[in-house]
């Protein structure tokens, strides 16, 4: 596959479910992101990673806890979530550096009933 | 704080008609990038055309091209001989450059552009 690829697409849990996200770019990236997607909202930056490292975290809950092993992949593992956290998941990466552009996966939509 | 404003939830055009999507952002930087994302029913997140604040030139990609006003920090998105294609939400997004390592994108919260038959 090419691009930026998300899985699963579509997930449902319970508040006390614990699950995880994962995110996959083939574009040679140094750079990934998470954003939340909800209705009627402008898209919400949630964490950034440079070269592994996280460089942002814009005030999430601790329920959401990303993780980055490598350049390439980016996870976040949800637990004891809340309705509110129901939403599209966006994961997106670029290379490093406020030049460049950012390419978007799919996402994932996420319900938590 | 920078922010993004897109004042149109919705739109509609006919095909082949022509279209102008709003955008308005508010920042007291000189220099940075704004850009037009495409959200279709997949999902998947494209970007259709970026313009430089530096650049006076409005960019153009093909049938989309841009009105940029950086005096009264307008930048909308006008999309000719419209295509069933195009039905999508349309995001306009702003991005600081400041030469750092992060790269942070600001967005407006959409337009979800219908096209008729």
């Amino acid at each position: 596959e090419t691009g930026v690829t998300q899985t699963p697409r579509h997930l449902v849990m319970g508040m006390t479910n614990k699950k995880s996200l994962k995110c996959e770019q083939h574009l040679g990236h140094n750079a990934m992101y998470w954003y939340k997607q909800s209705a009627k909202k402008p898209l919400e930056l949630m964490f950034v990673y440079n070269f592994k490292e996280q460089t942002e975290n814009n005030s999430v809950p601790s329920r959401f806890s990303p993780e980055c092993p490598n350049s390439s992949h980016l996870f976040l593992h949800l637990h004891t979530l809340q309705p509110e956290d129901s939403a599209l998941y966006l994961c997106a990466s670029s290379p490093q550096g406020s030049r460049y552009e950012q390419y978007f996966g799919p996402g994932t939509r996420l319900t938590v009933t | 704080a920078q922010t993004v404003t897109q004042s149109q939830p919705e739109m509609s055009v006919q095909e082949a008609e022509t279209v102008t999507l709003s955008c308005t952002y508010d920042t007291s930087e000189s220099d940075y990038y704004l850009f037009w994302y495409k959200q279709p029913p997949s999902r998947q997140m494209i970007l259709v055309i970026r313009q430089e604040a530096y650049k006076q030139q409005n960019a153009t990609e093909n049938r989309f091209s841009v009105n940029f006003q950086k005096a009264a920090k307008s930048f909308s998105l006008k999309i000719s001989d419209s295509q069933l294609g195009d039905a999508a939400m349309y995001f306009c997004a702003y991005r600081l450059n400041y030469g750092g390592a992060t790269n942070k994108l600001i967005f407006g919260t959409g337009t979800l552009l219908a096209v008729q038959p």
